[in-house]
């Protein structure tokens, strides 16, 4: 399966700055999300990167706050922009592979994201 | 709405014990169910999906699931578990493209 090299793996920042998250894949992938596990929580999908367009948010996450780019099939950033504490979360990027029967997904090591 | 539901926040088992972490899903369609496993400061790790064919489904480090369509449920089980089994495991479904997560359940094995 594909690997997936996410950087930083953690950053404190300061409020009100920017951070902006990468995702490099080492094959083509059609499907790649960003995720959010704030502390002591569940992974909770923030978008699909869709290559060549913009990204497609979920309810309650906004493209001026969490823009996200794709350029091509094996990389996209996040950025998670205007930080307040709140933001301090691991960021996770996933992709998909579709098999031949059936599929599946492999995540990045995370980023750790701490905002002060 | 596809959901998955983990009923309990934790588990604690004894080493050398069997054990069972608890999922149920909603899914309109056929279901793809998936277990992941996350260790402290690490990353998310498979342990098993089920995608079609047998309900019993055998996966990484000793792990098996059972799928239960009568039931909705598809548990994680091990026969005999280990202190190094200890970690966040949660539970997803497969909804359309992304991964839908339940909300985890922390394992405990004491030695």
């Amino acid at each position: 399966s594909a690997v997936i090299s996410q950087k930083p793996s953690r950053d404190i920042c300061q409020r009100g700055t920017s951070l902006t998250i990468q995702c490099q894949v080492d094959s083509q992938v059609t499907m790649m999300f960003w995720y959010r596990q704030q502390p002591g929580q569940s992974l909770t999908l923030i978008a699909t990167a869709n290559q060549g367009s913009e990204a497609t948010y979920e309810s309650g996450f906004v493209i001026d706050k969490f823009p996200i780019s794709r350029p091509n099939l094996t990389f996209s950033t996040l950025t998670v922009s205007n930080m307040s504490p709140e933001d301090s979360s691991i960021y996770l990027c996933s992709i998909r592979q579709d098999g031949e029967l059936s599929y599946g997904y492999t995540f990045g090591s995370g980023t750790r994201l701490t905002v002060v | 709405a596809q959901s998955v539901a983990q009923p309990e926040d934790q588990v604690n088992v004894a080493e050398g014990n069997p054990l069972t972490v608890k999922c149920t899903y909603s899914v309109s369609g056929n279901p793809y169910l998936f277990w992941y496993v996350q260790y402290p400061n690490r990353g998310l790790q498979f342990l098993l999906k089920y995608i079609t064919g047998d309900n019993l489904v055998k996966g990484s480090y000793g792990f098996e699931a059972e799928f239960n369509k009568s039931q909705t449920s598809f548990h994680l089980k091990k026969p005999s578990a280990l202190v190094s089994d200890s970690a966040l495991y949660f539970c997803a479904v497969g909804a359309g493209t992304a991964l839908i997560f339940g909300k985890g359940t922390t394992l405990s094995v004491s030695s």
